[in-house]
């Protein structure tokens, strides 16, 4: 099946900190690619929408300064903590459409803020 | 919000079926059914999807019943494996071709031997 990749698998910094992670659908070309987050003992929360070639949309209640979505190519999209706190800590999972409209998750990114 | 209600937890006997229940009572005429799990702390894994009709893979079978307000997810024979949260998700917008999902709070399936 399609192949999904996040990069890092798992990352610590400090608080203040800007983090950067990677979505890359490694076999097939996604024009929009999903961000989610997840806490412990939670379901996965879509964050927003990422479309290649246009601004990101956020799901209601998700600072879009706060999380910088690019989606640059249509085989990567990026997502940028900036400043990050304790509170970001999370799980951090993409997932991409392909032209048939199936979806492939990738994953996960753990993030923890020191 | 999610358009889905599941119970939070279920136990099955391995090699017996697991059957899980979802409702959709608010589900559109053109809105898809989808099941993924995920194992813990890794992404969601596909497992099947339908409309109208009942479906069948080499994972399992997505029983969808007529008003389409409700589905069970049937794995046949559960193995230690199957271990995990299984999320009903109905696909918002789009059709199966576009649109997003949003995850309900899933059931977590424990099997036993």
């Amino acid at each position: 099946g399609a192949v999904v990749s996040q990069h890092p698998s798992w990352v610590i910094c400090k608080s203040g900190t800007s983090v950067k992670i990677e979505c890359r659908s490694l076999d097939f070309q996604a024009t929009t690619m999903f961000w989610y987050r997840q806490f412990p003992k939670q379901s996965l929360m879509l964050m927003a929408t990422s479309n290649e070639g246009s601004k990101a949309t956020y799901e209601q209640g998700v600072e879009k300064d706060k999380f910088l979505i690019n989606h640059a190519s249509l085989t990567l999209s990026t997502l940028t903590v900036t400043s990050a706190h304790p509170e970001d800590s999370s799980f951090y999972i993409c997932s991409a459409r392909g032209s048939t409209g199936e979806l492939f998750f990738g994953e996960g990114s753990r993030l923890t803020v020191l | 919000d999610a358009k889905t209600t599941q119970p939070p937890s279920m136990d099955c006997a391995e090699g017996r079926a697991a059957n899980l229940p979802c409702n959709h009572s608010t589900i559109s005429g053109n809105e898809y059914v989808y099941w993924y799990r995920q194992i813990h702390s890794q992404g969601p894994q596909y497992i099947i999807h339908g409309l109208k009709n009942n479906e069948t893979n080499e994972m399992a079978s997505l029983i969808i019943t007529e008003d389409r307000k409700s589905s069970t997810l049937i794995l046949p024979h559960a193995t230690l494996r199957d271990t995990a949260v299984y999320y009903c998700i109905v696909r918002v917008g789009g059709g199966n071709q576009g649109g997003k999902l949003i995850f309900g709070q899933g059931t977590e399936l424990s099997v036993k031997p």
